[in-house]
């Protein structure tokens, strides 16, 4: 199994460009989110997934729009990239069993320069 | 509102000292989960342990343990003989019960330095 993956790993844009993250699980998990890490803040979830064609927003969705056609994808999109997105974004999944919240496996990261 | 505050921004001990990380939470409902994660230099997060809200017992496991204090909404992990592969940041995050896609709110991280 390979578990979360991330494409890519690394990339730099110009402002104003748009891109796409593509995350993939393996696990047959429900639920999956896209966070990004910035220094001393921690992780901050942009937003989720419950299924298959649902999506949500999380605590920071501004900038970007996220797609799942297919249960084990999960894409973000930036439209028009600002140097405030530079970040490193994670991607998560995790197992959905009644309302207890179980632990969220991650995808290693891409890091994002926006200049 | 939830939210989880880790003090402790860095810190750095030498090889063998024991360490606490410390996690203060906040959270109106009686039903939440706790959950601590290790991000080593690589880069990838590490889930370390999940607890419940009606679980107080302290966990061990090898050189880490965890102590839950519902009266003070701590839940503390401490690593015994600290090691040179101990050294990455660390993240406590809390989940409240009920809540749509069991969202997970991090704390802003612990970074650990053991040195030789």
């Amino acid at each position: 199994n390979a578990g979360v993956t991330q494409t890519p790993k690394f990339r730099v844009l110009k402002t104003g460009q748009s891109m796409t993250l593509l995350c993939a699980q393996d696990m047959n998990h429900e639920y999956m989110y896209w966070y990004r890490q910035d220094p001393g803040m921690g992780l901050r979830l942009i937003h989720y997934s419950v299924g298959e064609g649902t999506t949500a927003k999380g605590e920071v969705p501004d900038g970007y729009n996220v797609s799942r056609l297919k249960k084990q994808n999960f894409l973000l999109g930036l439209e028009s990239a600002a140097p405030s997105q530079t970040s490193v974004y994670f991607c998560a999944s995790s197992y959905e069993q009644g309302q207890a919240p179980y632990e969220q496996y991650f995808g290693p990261g891409t890091r994002l320069t926006v200049t | 509102a939830q939210k989880v505050t880790q003090a402790q921004t860095e810190i750095s001990v030498v090889e063998k000292e024991d360490v606490t990380l410390d996690c203060v939470y906040e959270t109106r409902d009686t039903t939440y989960y706790l959950f601590w994660y290790k991000q080593p230099p690589s880069g990838e997060l590490v889930f370390l342990i999940r607890r419940n809200s009606f679980d107080e017992q302290n966990e061990i496991s090898g050189r880490y343990s965890w102590n839950f204090q519902k009266s003070t909404s701590s839940f503390n992990f401490t690593i015994t003989a600290s090691q040179v592969v101990d050294s990455a940041v660390y993240f406590c995050a809390l989940s409240e019960n009920n809540n749509a896609g069991n969202m997970l709110t991090f704390g802003g991280g612990t970074r650990l330095m053991v040195k030789p």
